[in-house]
C-alpha cells in the first residue's frame, strides 16, 4: 500500500499570499497518478489536478500541480477567501487507493 | 451533468449491517469505461477508499476493511450499492459515492475520482 504524507498539517496564510502544500509518497506513484482534491466543512471533495499537474475541468488557472515518483506540490498562486479548505492528495495507479492526510490552509 | 446521490439509514446498531445505495442521473451507469466507489470519512478525519465496481460487477476493495464490504450494481435502477457487515463504533462516519474512468480489462484506472456525491451520515450506536 501505498502512503501518502502531506506536510504541513496546517498552513496560516493572508489572502493574496502563495500557498505550496507538499504530498510524499512511501514508493513511486504509477504513471504519477496523483490527484488533488479540495474540501470545504459541509460539502464532498472537488477534483482539483489529476496525473500530477492536469487541471481539472472548471477549475481555475491559480491551481498548479507539479512533481513525480515520490513528491508532489499543489501550488495556489494567489490565496482568495473561497481557497481557505482542506485539501487532499490521492493516489489511484495502484490499489488500494490511498489518500493523504489532508492540509488545511486558514487564514491566519 | 452526472449526479450521484446517497440514500441510506443514518443509524446502525453495532454488529449489524451498513447498507447504503447510490442513485446516478444526467448519466447511464452503463456507459463508458467508468469505475464506481464508494468512500468514507471518518468525523474530523482524512478519507478512506473503501472500494469501487464496474458495470460488469469486477470489484476492488481495500484490504483494511478485511471481507465486510461488499458493492453491486443494479444497472436497471442506474444504481450501485454498498454493504458493510459486523459495524462497530469505528465504521461511524460520511459516506460518500463517486465516479472515475478506468480501464477494466487492463486493472488501470486512468482518472481519478472527478463526480461525487453529497455524503451521508452514517452513526453506529445502540
Amino acid at each position: 500500500e501505498i502512503v501518502l504524507t502531506q506536510s504541513p498539517g496546517t498552513l496560516s496564510l493572508s489572502p493574496g499570499e502563495r500557498a505550496t502544500l507538499s504530498c510524499r509518497a512511501s514508493q513511486s506513484v504509477t504513471y504519477n497518478y496523483l490527484a488533488w482534491y479540495q474540501q470545504k466543512p459541509g460539502q464532498a471533495p472537488r477534483l482539483l489536478i489529476y496525473g500530477a499537474f492536469n487541471r481539472a475541468t472548471g477549475i481555475p488557472d491559480k491551481f498548479s500541480g507539479s512533481g513525480s515518483g515520490t513528491d508532489f506540490t499543489l501550488t495556489i498562486s494567489r490565496l482568495e477567501p473561497e481557497d481557505f479548505a482542506a485539501y487532499y492528495c490521492q493516489q489511484y495507479g495502484s490499489s488500494p487507493l490511498t489518500f493523504g492526510g489532508g492540509t488545511k490552509v486558514e487564514i491566519k | 451533468q452526472v449526479q450521484l446521490q446517497e440514500s441510506g439509514p443514518g443509524l446502525v446498531k453495532p454488529s449489524q449491517t451498513l447498507s447504503l445505495t447510490c442513485s446516478v442521473s444526467g448519466g447511464s451507469i452503463s456507459s463508458g469505461a467508468y469505475y464506481w466507489s464508494w468512500i468514507r470519512q471518518h468525523p474530523g478525519r482524512g478519507l478512506e477508499w473503501i472500494g469501487y465496481i464496474y458495470n460488469s460487477g469486477t470489484t476492488s476493495y481495500n484490504p483494511s476493511l478485511r471481507s465486510r464490504p461488499t458493492i453491486l450494481v443494479d444497472s436497471s435502477k442506474n444504481q450501485f450499492s454498498l454493504r458493510l457487515t459486523s459495524v462497530t463504533a469505528a465504521d461511524t462516519a460520511v459516506y460518500y459515492c463517486a465516479r472515475g474512468e478506468g480501464i477494466e480489462n487492463l486493472g488501470l484506472l486512468i482518472s481519478p475520482l472527478d463526480y461525487w456525491g453529497q455524503g451521508i451520515l452514517v452513526t453506529v450506536s445502540s
